[in-house]
């Protein structure tokens, strides 16, 4: 079975703060995203990773930053937190040949 | 660009009923994949469809991918309370690149009373 494990499942932080979202799976997937989830938006695609060192912007990337050193590793960076990244924040892996994308258990962020 | 319309938004049901929801695209999808998400849990892969016409059942629940491959549909037979959470659709943009990001639905919520 594919696991996708997510570093925190609840944070709160405060405004300014820097913050560092951390994703690890096991199936050595090349692909990586991140994305975040808030009522009545669905889920947006925040940054991506297809390859160790690389990565691509989504839909939303402003305020955000991502590192990928390691295949297994893809961290989310909020450089500094502001009270509208307050969300469900969600990462997911997948093979390079298939579409079908694995979610970690989220991490709900509450920046104060 | 492309987007996901899925209905119904919300259903409410008696514990026993079948259940339906749809998801339909105005552009061609070639993989249609359903998740179903538990309050304050991440997306879990439910069924994965890849070929226009494709049945698929995953115990009670069964989806098709439509044979315009413009929509599909999930069904859950026999609902129980565990069924309770929200379901998605999801489908690759069309000229997918290798690493881009699925189109989401906005979701199903669905409740089951006992």
């Amino acid at each position: 079975d594919v696991k996708v494990t997510q570093s925190s499942r609840y944070l709160v932080k405060r405004t300014g703060e820097k913050v560092f979202l951390e994703c690890v799976q096991d199936m050595d997937h090349e692909n990586m995203f991140w994305y975040r989830q808030d009522p009545g938006l669905g889920l947006r695609l925040i940054y991506f990773s297809y390859d160790v060192k690389m990565k691509e912007k989504g839909d939303i990337p402003e305020g955000y930053s991502v590192s990928r050193e390691k295949k297994e590793r893809f961290s989310l960076i909020l450089e500094s937190a502001s009270t509208n990244q307050t969300s469900m924040y969600l990462c997911a892996s997948r093979e390079g040949h298939l579409e079908t994308q694995y979610f970690g258990p989220g991490t709900r962020l509450l920046v104060l | 660009g492309q987007q996901l319309n899925q209905s119904p938004q919300s259903m409410f049901i008696q514990e026993g009923e079948d259940v339906s929801m749809n998801c339909t695209s105005s552009s061609i999808f070639n993989t249609w994949l359903w998740y179903k998400q538990d309050p304050g849990e991440g997306p879990v892969l439910l069924i994965a469809l890849y070929k226009a016409g494709e049945l698929t059942s995953n115990g009670r629940l069964t989806a098709q991918f439509g044979i315009t491959r413009k929509d599909s549909f999930l069904n859950i037979s026999a609902s129980i309370p565990s069924d309770v959470g929200i379901y998605f659709c999801a489908g690759p943009p069309f000229k997918n690149q290798a690493g881009t990001a699925l189109i989401f639905g906005k979701g199903t919520t669905l409740s089951v009373s006992s």
